[in-house]
């Protein structure tokens, strides 16, 4: 079945980078965009960006446009979301979910990774 | 003044009807937009419930019983996700989203309480 298993929770001191992961399987991960979305404790869904899985082209939310990076390794059809430059407000659940090209997330989610920022 | 705005709580009980809006800024057609819906449950991923567009383009997602339904009101300029039949599982966080100015946008989400 389909599935997506991301990386297990992190903790950061302010200013570091986190780099978390999504590794899909049963289905073919270069079909499928993935987006990342993520969930502050007690907060609403914010998106941050996507990324076509076959070329490797992203777009970002305008708020984290020059902190986040989103890549892929074909390989082991993971995707990566890296966040530099970290602060106490970047501490939430982030999640990754794929999708058919530029349509919205109607597939399946990652279990979220839970990113503590703290010093 | 956000983009998609959401009744931050409702309350309905089971087997009632529940009619949960997102409405569209000021300036923005709801008739242009595609509107997604999302379920969460605490401690969970969302899931995907429906999106609606028009009644000749829409989806219900994979699973999602038919008594979920998109719909919108345009005097309202608001899209509407209709729950009949409501049951206690259906207690849980709903959210819609729209592709708006090259971004996915979701709205605040609304705390539905089946008692």
């Amino acid at each position: 079945q389909v599935q997506l298993v991301q990386s297990g929770a992190e903790v950061k001191k302010p200013g570091a980078s986190a780099k978390v992961s999504c590794k899909a399987s049963g289905y073919t991960f270069s079909s499928y965009d993935i987006n990342w979305v993520r969930q502050a404790t007690g907060q609403g869904l914010e998106w941050m960006g996507w990324m076509d899985t076959n070329t490797g082209n992203t777009g970002y939310a305008q708020k984290f446009q020059g902190r986040v990076t989103m890549t892929r390794d074909t390989s082991i059809s993971t995707a990566y979301m890296e966040l530099s430059s970290l602060r106490s407000e970047d501490t939430a659940v982030y999640y990754c979910t794929k999708n058919p090209p530029h349509e919205g997330f109607t597939g399946e989610w990652g279990q979220g990774t839970l990113l503590t920022v703290s010093s | 003044q956000a983009v998609l705005t959401q009744p931050s709580s409702l309350s309905a009980s089971p087997g009632a009807s529940a009619s949960l809006t997102c409405t569209l800024r000021s300036g923005i057609n709801v008739g242009t937009y595609t509107i997604y819906w999302y379920q969460q449950k605490p401690g969970s991923p969302p899931q995907y419930l429906l999106r609606y567009k028009s009644d000749s383009d829409k989806q219900q997602g994979s699973g999602v019983p038919s008594r979920f339904s998109g719909s919108k009101g345009a005097s309202a300029n608001a899209g509407i996700l209709l729950i009949s039949g409501l049951q206690s599982e259906d207690e849980a966080d709903y959210y819609c989203m729209i592709w708006h100015n090259s971004a996915w946008v979701f709205g605040g989400g609304t705390k539905l309480t089946v008692l």
